[in-house]
C-alpha cells in the first residue's frame, strides 16, 4: 500500500534554532518527492521538489533530503523564524499512472515561538 | 504566489442547501483538482480533471460534483449539503507540459453544515 508518513506530529522550538522534519514512504514507482508550507487557512505552498537522482535541495533557510534506496527525505530549517510556524507536508509522486497520483503526509505542524 | 483563486474562504450552510464552491486560475494550467482536507489529516483527491469537458473522480468517495467547461474554472458543487460535508476543500491546478507537474494550490474554503 502506497503510503507517506512523518515525524513528529508536532513540534515546538524557539526562534533561531533548527529543526529537521522527517518523511518516510513506501510509494512505488517513485517519481518525485515534494515538500509543501501550509500556512493556517491557507493552500499548500511548494517548498523543494526532488526526482530519484537529486539527494539534497536547497531554498533558502529551507534543505530537504532524499535517500531513495531507505525511502526516507528530510527538511531542515535553519535559523527558524516566527514565520515558519505552519505545517510541513511531504508529498510523494508515482508514475504508475498516467495521473502521477499524489500521496500526502499528514504533516508536522511547527511552532516557532519568540 | 499562485494566481488560483477560491470562493467563498468561509461558508457556513444549513443541511439540505444547494451550494457551489468556485475555483479559478489564471495561468492556463490544463489540470485541475479539488481536496477534501479535515484538521490534522492528509488531504483527499475528490476530483481532477484534465481539460475542459473532462473530469474524474478522485480517491475518497465524494456525493459532490465538478464541471469544466472552461479552462480557467472548476466549480464543485454538493446538491445536498450535510455535517458529514463539513471540511475544508482545496483547489489545485497544474501544467500537463512542465516536467514536475507541480500543484498549485488555493486558499481553500472552509465549510461548514450545521
Amino acid at each position: 500500500k502506497n503510503q507517506v508518513e512523518q515525524s513528529p506530529q508536532s513540534l515546538i522550538i524557539l526562534e533561531g534554532k533548527n529543526c529537521t522534519l522527517q518523511c518516510n514512504y513506501t510509494v512505488s514507482p517513485f517519481s518525485n518527492l515534494r515538500w509543501y508550507k501550509q500556512d493556517t487557512g491557507r493552500g499548500p505552498v511548494s517548498l523543494t521538489i526532488m526526482t530519484f537522482s537529486e539527494n539534497t535541495k536547497s531554498n533558502g533557510r529551507y534543505t530537504a533530503t532524499l535517500d531513495a534506496d531507505t525511502k526516507q527525505s528530510s527538511l531542515h530549517i535553519t535559523a527558524s523564524q516566527l514565520s515558519d510556524s505552519a505545517s510541513y507536508i511531504c508529498v510523494v509522486s508515482d508514475r504508475g499512472s498516467t495521473l502521477g497520483r499524489l500521496y500526502f503526509g499528514r504533516g508536522t505542524q511547527l511552532t516557532v515561538w519568540p | 504566489e499562485a494566481d488560483i483563486y477560491q470562493t467563498p474562504r468561509y461558508l457556513v450552510i444549513g443541511t439540505g442547501k444547494k451550494i457551489t464552491l468556485e475555483c479559478s486560475q489564471t495561468m492556463g494550467h490544463d489540470k485541475m483538482y479539488w481536496y477534501q482536507q479535515d484538521p490534522g489529516m492528509e488531504l483527499h483527491l475528490i476530483h481532477y480533471s484534465y481539460g475542459v469537458n473532462s473530469t474524474e473522480k478522485g480517491d475518497l468517495s465524494s456525493e459532490s460534483t465538478v464541471s469544466r467547461i472552461r479552462t480557467e474554472h472548476f466549480p464543485l458543487t454538493l446538491e445536498s449539503a450535510r455535517p458529514s460535508h463539513t471540511s475544508q476543500y482545496l483547489c489545485a491546478s497544474s501544467f500537463s507540459g512542465e516536467r514536475t507537474d507541480t500543484q498549485y494550490f488555493g486558499p481553500g474554503t472552509r465549510l461548514t453544515v450545521l
